[in-house]
């Protein structure tokens, strides 16, 4: 059975700061990494998801899997107010339809 | 593009009622799920379901019931509200281990 820990809970960060937010699981035959982002009063938006080790970047956004080590994170380079959010890390298995989600960390950047 | 809606947006029922939530999608997709968010926290899977008539349980089934009548469409029951319950109940769809989609919530409050 999946179970997906994030740290920290919350973070508090100056805009232009690099933000790192972490995630580690517990089922090493896991096979599918997303990272989801939530805005106050929004539906979960999927931000984005990676399937094998190493890293994947988009824009201002990077994510780097290491499945030996079982964890999975998110930087953001140049954080602005609008990156506030709640974010979810989610993982699942091959062959799983169970996407099991972290408990979030919650990011403020502050202007 | 698809939608997700969530019925109704806001619930508020009393100690030991029976209530039911209901979720349509129009994205054809196969799997949809049953997540609870409690405030500001991570989403926990409740139910989801791979096909039509289809019903798996996730961790927090308990004290919940599930039915897939038709692909398109999923519905939850609390089967006994306990007072001062208060949380976001989120319905979600994807196909396999794709991007799930969200809906907006259906915000629940036991007085």
């Amino acid at each position: 059975q999946q179970n997906v820990q994030q740290s920290p809970e919350s973070l508090i960060v100056p805009e232009g700061a690099r933000t790192s937010l972490n995630c580690t699981f517990s089922d090493s035959a896991s096979q599918y990494f997303w990272w989801y982002r939530q805005h106050s009063g929004k539906a979960p938006k999927a931000l984005m998801s990676i399937f094998s080790n190493g890293e994947k970047e988009e824009g201002r956004f990077t994510i780097h899997l290491n499945k030996a080590s079982l964890h999975f994170s998110l930087h953001i380079r140049d954080s602005q107010p609008s990156d506030s959010a709640l974010y979810l890390c989610a993982g699942a298995s091959s062959g799983s339809w169970q996407l099991i989600f972290g408990s979030g960390t919650q990011l403020t950047v502050m202007p | 593009g698809g939608i997700i809606t969530q019925t109704p947006k806001f619930l508020i029922g009393q100690e030991g009622q029976k209530l039911t939530l209901k979720c349509q999608q129009n994205f054809n997709h196969d799997t949809m799920y049953w997540y609870r968010q409690d405030s500001g926290k991570g989403l926990r899977l409740i139910y989801y379901s791979i096909t039509e008539n289809d019903l798996q349980k996730g961790d927090l089934s308990e004290g919940y019931d599930a039915s897939r009548e038709k692909k398109s469409s999923f519905s939850l029951t609390v089967t006994s509200a306990q007072k001062n319950e208060m949380a976001v109940f989120l319905c979600a769809s994807s196909w396999d281990n794709t991007e799930v989609f969200f809906g907006k919530g259906t915000r629940l409050t036991v007085v």
